[in-house]
């Protein structure tokens, strides 16, 4: 079935760090991917998406392609801010199938 | 325009009773999802709607676990006879009629069910 493994967490990085946090998938189609942060005590937010392969999503400094050859996409960002504090998921869907299949999500802390 | 909302936010219920968890919507969406997230897990889908239809309750338990989304008013994912193992993060999530560049879902702030 349709999958997706996300790196062990927690990470724990200082404030401009460099980030990446690795994202796999597996499917049976040809999915969109996704990456959503969840801030404490909140729901999910979409921080950025791709849907085909090649494409780049970016949002606040935080940037991912979706690599079709690798079956992946890898959350990265350049220097990390105490605020980047949270816990990121990566996502896919498949065309029709209307519904997320998440990764298990990493714990994300940056330290001033 | 105002995000997906739930409520309650938080809901304490002993073993053996029915916890009911609501959520409306962003404006203009008629599609509603439900997930779970169980501590330091990932969520996991359980149910999508569309008024008034259950479309996809595939990952809905069999037992005690039940959802709808009438044609006036909130969705509704109730519990019957709770144990300790439905104690969770649940999510509700919605998009518009139309998708474009791919399925993109608004979660509200979650409803976190702690079975006592």
């Amino acid at each position: 079935g349709d999958s997706v493994t996300q790196m062990e967490g927690p990470v724990t990085l200082s404030e401009e760090a460099f980030l990446t946090i690795n994202c796999t998938y597996t499917a049976t189609g040809y999915p969109s991917l996704f990456w959503y942060v969840q801030y404490p005590g909140e729901g999910l937010q979409l921080l950025l998406k791709a849907t085909k392969a090649d494409d780049k999503g970016s949002n606040k400094g935080f940037e991912a392609t979706y690599r079709k050859e690798t079956t992946s996409f890898h959350l990265e960002k350049g220097s990390v801010q105490v605020s980047d504090s949270a816990v990121y998921f990566c996502a896919l869907s498949i065309q029709g199938a209307q519904k997320l299949v998440f990764g298990q999500g990493t714990r994300l802390t940056i330290n001033p | 325009n105002a995000g997906v909302m739930q409520n309650p936010r938080h809901l304490v219920r002993r073993r053996g009773q029915e916890a009911r968890l609501r959520c409306s919507p962003m404006k203009g969406h008629s599609h509603v999802y439900w997930y779970r997230q169980l501590p330091e897990e990932g969520l996991k889908f359980m149910v999508y709607l569309q008024k008034e239809n259950i479309i996809d309750e595939s990952g809905m338990p069999k037992e005690r676990f039940s959802a709808e989304f009438p044609k006036e008013g909130p969705s509704i994912l109730r519990i019957q006879q709770v144990v300790r193992g439905d104690s969770a993060a649940y999510f509700c999530a919605s998009s518009p009629t139309e998708h474009h560049g791919g399925l993109e879902m608004y979660f509200g702030p979650g409803t976190r069910l702690t079975v006592t």
